[in-house]
């Protein structure tokens, strides 16, 4: 299986300024079609998680274009430009490059300082 | 407007089956894969498997759940399933139910079920 790994686990952020997360994985995620199968989500306190990035850098519908997904192949990178207070929460990176098993990084708590 | 409205709590004992849902509405769900998710209580998400609900033959399981849940869907009431023969209290935590797009991202999520496996 794919394993993805979050850095830092823990980011205390001060609203206005930039944060980032990186997520690195065990194998490729660049498929043969030329995508990166990296989503990135965001699960706000006592909330469902929702999409944020997907196919590595392309941001779903509505989400702020404070948020910015980069990377190819093992290493990714979720900006935010200015943090906002309600972008704290749990980030988590997922893979579906392999279709028949799909995973999952450890997350990242972001909270203001 | 496209939801996923997922079934309320449970609590259940050791041993005891159980299936929980997921209603989709605004959209067939036929037309998309949907996957199912574990959160345990204060940790992170865990995928356990997808299923395509056109034809209820096609889906997938991660190891770590395979042989233990059954993903299963009902195309003819917009509905999908995850269900165990034999829950263990290790079970307990929210599922989610979501809904992949073409590119396989979830786009749309359910609710949570939470479901209490306690003797």
């Amino acid at each position: 299986d794919i394993v993805l790994t979050q850095s830092p686990l823990s980011l205390p952020v001060t609203p206005g300024e930039p944060a980032s997360i990186s997520c690195r994985s065990s194998q490729s995620l660049l498929h043969s079609n030329g995508n990166n199968y990296l989503d990135w989500y965001l699960q706000k306190p006592g909330q469902s998680p929702q999409l944020l990035i997907y196919l590595g850098s392309n941001r779903a519908s509505g989400v702020p274009d404070r948020f910015s997904g980069s990377g190819s192949g093992t290493d990714f990178t979720l900006r935010i430009s200015r943090v906002e207070a309600e972008d704290v929460g749990v980030y988590y990176c997922m893979q579906s490059v392999q279709s028949s098993s799909f995973t999952f990084g450890p997350g990242t708590r972001v909270e203001i300082k | 407007e496209v939801q996923l409205v997922q079934s309320g709590p449970e609590v259940k004992k050791p041993g005891e089956s159980l299936r929980i849902s997921c209603k989709g509405s605004g959209f067939t769900l036929s037309n998309y894969w949907i996957n199912w998710v574990r959160q345990k209580p204060g940790k992170g998400l865990e995928w356990m498997g997808r299923i395509d609900p056109l034809d209820s033959y096609t889906h997938y399981y991660s190891p770590s759940f395979q042989g233990h849940i059954t993903i299963s869907a009902d195309k003819s009431i917009n509905t999908a399933y995850l269900q165990w023969s034999s829950l263990k209290a290790s079970d307990s935590a929210i599922y989610y139910c979501t809904r992949l797009n073409d590119f396989w991202s979830a786009n749309y999520w359910g609710q949570g079920t939470l479901v209490t496996v306690s003797s």
